[in-house]
């Protein structure tokens, strides 16, 4: 099982509320990402990180921010939350290994609901 | 258009039977193929990995590319209540690493015991 950790795994919170979604793994690895996830839809990319100090934007348009500061740790800030925020977030790191492949270990998630 | 297409399902099938997934995609330039599986409430897990076209088997699973017809399959033989989950392929580009994961949207799959 993969060692990659997210807290809290349930949030109901308010409009305009601050908040922040914890990810870590003790793995080592040095590329991590942030997805959301829809019910029956695809994995958005929102941020992803090469390595300490690095953070980059995704593909999904959002109004969040994160930071690098150590390997293990890849914290996302929602500023003022809203009910369009409202789904699922998965944290994973990864590693590129011989012959290409780039295994991606999933933590098991945020469930987020904004009221 | 997406650039990855996946039947969402759901897909229900009797224990035991061969399950085939498939996924098509629009980017010829895709060259690494992915299957992960999900479980209810649970992170993806990456289940078979594929470089360019041909077969990979490991175990009750086989993993299929055509890039001539861009279009992927899993099949799962002797198929277990345990394989219910959603099964999400994924694909890159190529080993630069700044070619992220494109994903589909997944297939629900329910084995019926």
């Amino acid at each position: 099982e993969a060692d990659i950790y997210q807290t809290p795994r349930y949030l109901v919170i308010g409009t305009g509320k601050k908040i922040t979604l914890e990810c870590s793994q003790t793995m080592g690895h040095d590329k991590m990402y942030w997805y959301q996830q829809d019910p029956g839809m695809e994995l958005h990319l929102i941020h992803y990180s090469y390595g300490v100090n690095s953070t980059e934007k995704g593909d999904l348009s959002s109004e969040s921010t994160v930071s690098r500061i150590r390997t293990e740790h890849f914290p996302l800030t929602l500023e003022s939350a809203r009910p369009s925020h409202t789904s699922q977030y998965l944290c994973a790191s990864s590693e590129l290994g011989p012959g290409g492949a780039d295994t991606q270990y999933f933590g098991p998630g945020t469930r987020l609901t904004v009221l | 258009q997406k650039e990855v297409e996946q039947d969402p399902g759901p897909l229900s099938v009797p224990e035991g039977a061969i399950v085939s997934l498939n996924c098509t995609y629009s980017n010829s330039a895709f060259q690494y193929f992915m299957w992960y599986r999900q479980y209810s409430r649970k992170g993806p897990e990456l289940l078979m990995y594929t470089y360019s076209s041909g077969n990979k088997e490991d175990g009750r699973f086989t993993a299929q590319v055509d890039k001539s017809s861009k279009y992927i399959s899993l099949f799962i033989r002797d198929s277990q209540p345990s394989d219910s989950a959603t099964y999400l392929c994924a694909m890159r580009r190529g080993m630069d690493s700044n070619y992220q994961l494109i994903w589909g949207a997944g297939t629900k799959l329910i084995i019926k015991p």
